[in-house]
Protein backbone atom coordinates (compact mmCIF):
# COMPACT_ATOMS: atom_id res chain seq x y z
CA UNK A 1 0.00 0.00 0.00
CA UNK A 2 1.45 3.37 -1.21
CA UNK A 3 1.57 5.27 1.94
CA UNK A 4 2.50 8.88 -0.53
CA UNK A 5 0.39 9.72 -2.97
CA UNK A 6 1.85 10.77 -6.38
CA UNK A 7 -0.25 12.86 -9.57
CA UNK A 8 0.15 12.97 -12.38
CA UNK A 9 1.74 9.61 -13.56
CA UNK A 10 3.37 11.90 -16.47
CA UNK A 11 3.51 15.42 -18.10
CA UNK A 12 4.38 16.87 -20.97
CA UNK A 13 5.13 20.48 -20.82
CA UNK A 14 6.11 23.24 -23.62
CA UNK A 15 9.94 24.70 -22.73
CA UNK A 16 9.44 27.45 -20.68
CA UNK A 17 6.27 26.28 -19.13
CA UNK A 18 5.35 25.65 -15.67
CA UNK A 19 5.32 21.72 -14.47
CA UNK A 20 3.13 20.46 -11.35
CA UNK A 21 3.64 17.48 -9.27
CA UNK A 22 1.26 16.47 -6.35
CA UNK A 23 1.72 14.39 -3.38
CA UNK A 24 -0.36 13.79 -0.45
CA UNK A 25 0.32 11.37 2.59
CA UNK A 26 -1.44 10.07 5.42
CA UNK A 27 1.13 9.22 8.12
CA UNK A 28 1.88 12.04 10.27
CA UNK A 29 5.06 10.29 11.58
CA UNK A 30 6.53 11.61 8.14
CA UNK A 31 8.58 14.43 9.76
CA UNK A 32 11.09 15.11 6.08
CA UNK A 33 9.86 15.41 2.67
CA UNK A 34 12.10 14.81 -0.34
CA UNK A 35 11.99 15.26 -4.19
CA UNK A 36 14.43 12.84 -6.11
CA UNK A 37 14.93 13.12 -9.93
CA UNK A 38 16.00 10.29 -11.56
CA UNK A 39 17.18 10.18 -15.38
CA UNK A 40 17.09 6.46 -17.33
CA UNK A 41 19.80 4.52 -16.58
CA UNK A 42 20.88 6.11 -13.25
CA UNK A 43 19.48 6.08 -9.37
CA UNK A 44 17.77 8.75 -8.28
CA UNK A 45 19.47 11.92 -6.60
CA UNK A 46 17.95 14.67 -4.51
CA UNK A 47 15.98 17.39 -6.33
CA UNK A 48 15.02 19.17 -3.23
CA UNK A 49 13.51 18.99 0.23
CA UNK A 50 11.29 20.73 2.98
CA UNK A 51 10.58 20.01 6.18
CA UNK A 52 6.68 20.33 8.11
CA UNK A 53 7.52 23.37 9.44
CA UNK A 54 8.01 25.11 6.50
CA UNK A 55 5.34 26.29 3.84
CA UNK A 56 7.46 26.92 1.05
CA UNK A 57 11.46 26.08 -0.27
CA UNK A 58 12.81 27.62 -3.17
CA UNK A 59 15.81 26.66 -4.84
CA UNK A 60 16.49 28.16 -8.35
CA UNK A 61 13.54 26.99 -10.38
CA UNK A 62 12.66 24.57 -8.08
CA UNK A 63 9.81 24.95 -5.77
CA UNK A 64 8.25 23.04 -2.77
CA UNK A 65 4.92 24.34 -1.04
CA UNK A 66 3.93 22.25 1.82
CA UNK A 67 0.08 21.84 3.54
CA UNK A 68 0.32 20.59 6.34
CA UNK A 69 -3.07 20.39 7.40
CA UNK A 70 -4.08 19.06 4.37
CA UNK A 71 -0.99 16.74 4.39
CA UNK A 72 -0.13 17.66 0.81
CA UNK A 73 3.01 18.84 -0.93
CA UNK A 74 3.96 19.96 -4.60
CA UNK A 75 7.09 20.38 -6.70
CA UNK A 76 6.79 23.21 -9.22
CA UNK A 77 9.20 23.40 -11.93
CA UNK A 78 9.49 26.77 -13.69
CA UNK A 79 10.79 27.85 -17.01
CA UNK A 80 11.06 24.20 -17.62
CA UNK A 81 13.79 23.05 -19.97
CA UNK A 82 14.34 19.88 -21.66
CA UNK A 83 17.27 18.95 -19.63
CA UNK A 84 14.15 18.83 -16.93
CA UNK A 85 12.82 15.79 -18.80
CA UNK A 86 13.25 12.89 -16.45
CA UNK A 87 11.28 11.17 -13.76
CA UNK A 88 10.33 12.77 -10.45
CA UNK A 89 9.57 11.21 -7.22
CA UNK A 90 8.27 12.87 -4.04
CA UNK A 91 9.31 11.04 -1.01
CA UNK A 92 8.05 10.68 2.95
CA UNK A 93 10.82 10.21 5.42
CA UNK A 94 10.35 8.26 9.06
CA UNK A 95 12.44 6.59 11.46
CA UNK A 96 15.14 5.21 10.94
CA UNK A 97 16.12 7.74 7.61
CA UNK A 98 13.52 5.24 5.74
CA UNK A 99 11.68 6.99 3.02
CA UNK A 100 8.38 6.17 1.43
CA UNK A 101 7.99 6.82 -2.19
CA UNK A 102 5.16 8.16 -4.50
CA UNK A 103 4.65 6.09 -7.90
CA UNK A 104 6.37 9.23 -9.71
CA UNK A 105 5.99 11.47 -12.44
CA UNK A 106 7.61 11.31 -15.95
CA UNK A 107 8.23 14.93 -17.25
CA UNK A 108 8.72 15.38 -20.49
CA UNK A 109 9.61 19.31 -22.07
CA UNK A 110 9.04 19.87 -25.03
CA UNK A 111 11.36 22.38 -27.24
CA UNK B 1 35.79 8.91 -4.93
CA UNK B 2 33.37 6.24 -5.95
CA UNK B 3 30.72 6.72 -3.64
CA UNK B 4 28.37 3.94 -4.53
CA UNK B 5 29.34 0.83 -6.67
CA UNK B 6 26.63 -1.64 -7.29
CA UNK B 7 27.29 -5.15 -8.82
CA UNK B 8 26.37 -7.20 -11.38
CA UNK B 9 24.71 -3.93 -13.10
CA UNK B 10 22.66 -6.18 -15.26
CA UNK B 11 21.75 -9.98 -14.16
CA UNK B 12 19.45 -12.68 -16.26
CA UNK B 13 19.32 -15.81 -13.88
CA UNK B 14 16.28 -19.05 -13.36
CA UNK B 15 13.27 -18.78 -11.17
CA UNK B 16 14.83 -21.24 -7.78
CA UNK B 17 18.23 -20.16 -8.36
CA UNK B 18 20.26 -18.15 -5.34
CA UNK B 19 21.26 -14.59 -6.44
CA UNK B 20 23.33 -12.42 -4.69
CA UNK B 21 23.27 -8.52 -5.50
CA UNK B 22 26.80 -6.88 -4.09
CA UNK B 23 26.39 -3.18 -2.87
CA UNK B 24 29.78 -1.43 -1.84
CA UNK B 25 30.04 2.34 -0.21
CA UNK B 26 33.09 4.22 0.31
CA UNK B 27 31.80 6.82 2.84
CA UNK B 28 31.53 4.11 5.82
CA UNK B 29 27.70 5.87 6.48
CA UNK B 30 26.42 3.91 8.97
CA UNK B 31 22.73 3.52 7.24
CA UNK B 32 22.38 1.78 4.25
CA UNK B 33 19.42 0.47 2.52
CA UNK B 34 18.06 -1.89 -0.35
CA UNK B 35 14.92 -0.72 -2.49
CA UNK B 36 13.19 -2.43 -5.09
CA UNK B 37 11.89 -0.30 -8.52
CA UNK B 38 8.68 -0.97 -10.27
CA UNK B 39 6.72 0.67 -13.05
CA UNK B 40 3.70 2.07 -10.69
CA UNK B 41 4.84 1.64 -7.89
CA UNK B 42 8.37 4.05 -6.61
CA UNK B 43 10.65 2.52 -5.09
CA UNK B 44 9.85 0.28 -2.21
CA UNK B 45 11.78 -0.71 0.59
CA UNK B 46 13.20 -4.15 1.04
CA UNK B 47 15.61 -4.19 3.92
CA UNK B 48 17.83 -1.57 5.54
CA UNK B 49 20.79 -1.56 8.20
CA UNK B 50 21.74 1.13 10.86
CA UNK B 51 25.33 -0.17 11.19
CA UNK B 52 27.13 -3.02 10.78
CA UNK B 53 25.72 -6.43 12.18
CA UNK B 54 22.40 -4.46 12.43
CA UNK B 55 19.61 -5.01 9.75
CA UNK B 56 15.88 -4.55 9.73
CA UNK B 57 13.20 -5.44 7.52
CA UNK B 58 11.52 -2.72 4.79
CA UNK B 59 8.04 -2.87 3.46
CA UNK B 60 8.88 -5.85 1.13
CA UNK B 61 11.25 -8.36 2.67
CA UNK B 62 9.97 -11.59 1.82
CA UNK B 63 11.98 -13.76 0.01
CA UNK B 64 15.30 -11.67 0.48
CA UNK B 65 17.92 -11.75 2.80
CA UNK B 66 20.99 -9.48 3.77
CA UNK B 67 23.75 -9.31 6.14
CA UNK B 68 26.40 -6.45 6.71
CA UNK B 69 29.51 -7.83 8.72
CA UNK B 70 31.29 -4.52 7.39
CA UNK B 71 30.16 -1.06 7.34
CA UNK B 72 31.03 -0.64 3.14
CA UNK B 73 28.90 -3.53 2.29
CA UNK B 74 25.85 -4.58 2.55
CA UNK B 75 24.54 -7.72 0.04
CA UNK B 76 21.22 -8.51 -0.75
CA UNK B 77 20.37 -12.07 -1.31
CA UNK B 78 17.02 -13.23 -3.40
CA UNK B 79 17.29 -17.32 -1.73
CA UNK B 80 15.18 -18.79 -4.38
CA UNK B 81 14.25 -16.25 -7.13
CA UNK B 82 11.14 -16.13 -8.49
CA UNK B 83 9.99 -14.03 -11.77
CA UNK B 84 8.12 -11.46 -9.37
CA UNK B 85 11.59 -10.50 -8.32
CA UNK B 86 11.84 -8.86 -12.04
CA UNK B 87 13.27 -5.48 -10.85
CA UNK B 88 15.61 -2.57 -10.45
CA UNK B 89 17.50 -2.95 -7.46
CA UNK B 90 18.85 0.41 -5.70
CA UNK B 91 21.50 0.66 -3.39
CA UNK B 92 21.58 3.99 -0.97
CA UNK B 93 23.47 5.21 2.02
CA UNK B 94 22.38 8.00 4.44
CA UNK B 95 24.31 11.28 4.29
CA UNK B 96 23.56 13.32 7.36
CA UNK B 97 25.65 16.58 5.84
CA UNK B 98 22.87 16.95 2.78
CA UNK B 99 20.41 15.23 4.93
CA UNK B 100 19.53 12.58 1.96
CA UNK B 101 19.85 9.23 0.58
CA UNK B 102 22.41 8.28 -2.16
CA UNK B 103 21.57 5.99 -4.41
CA UNK B 104 23.89 3.71 -6.45
CA UNK B 105 23.47 3.31 -10.38
CA UNK B 106 21.35 0.13 -9.77
CA UNK B 107 21.03 -3.60 -10.72
CA UNK B 108 18.63 -4.32 -13.40
CA UNK B 109 17.26 -7.97 -12.55
CA UNK B 110 15.60 -10.98 -15.09
CA UNK B 111 14.55 -13.51 -13.15
CA UNK B 112 13.05 -16.33 -16.26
Amino acid sequence: QQQVKQSPQSLIVQKGGISIINCAYENTAFDYFPWYQQFPGKGPALLIAIRPDVSEKKEGRFTISFNKSAKQFSLHIMDSQPGDSATYFCAAEYNDYKLSFGAGTTVTVRA
Amino acid sequence: DAGITQSPRYKITETGRQVTLMCHQTWSHSYMFWYRQDLGHGLRLIYYSAAADITDKGEVPDGYVVSRSKTENFPLTLESATRSQTSVYFCATYRGREQTQYFGPGTRLLVL
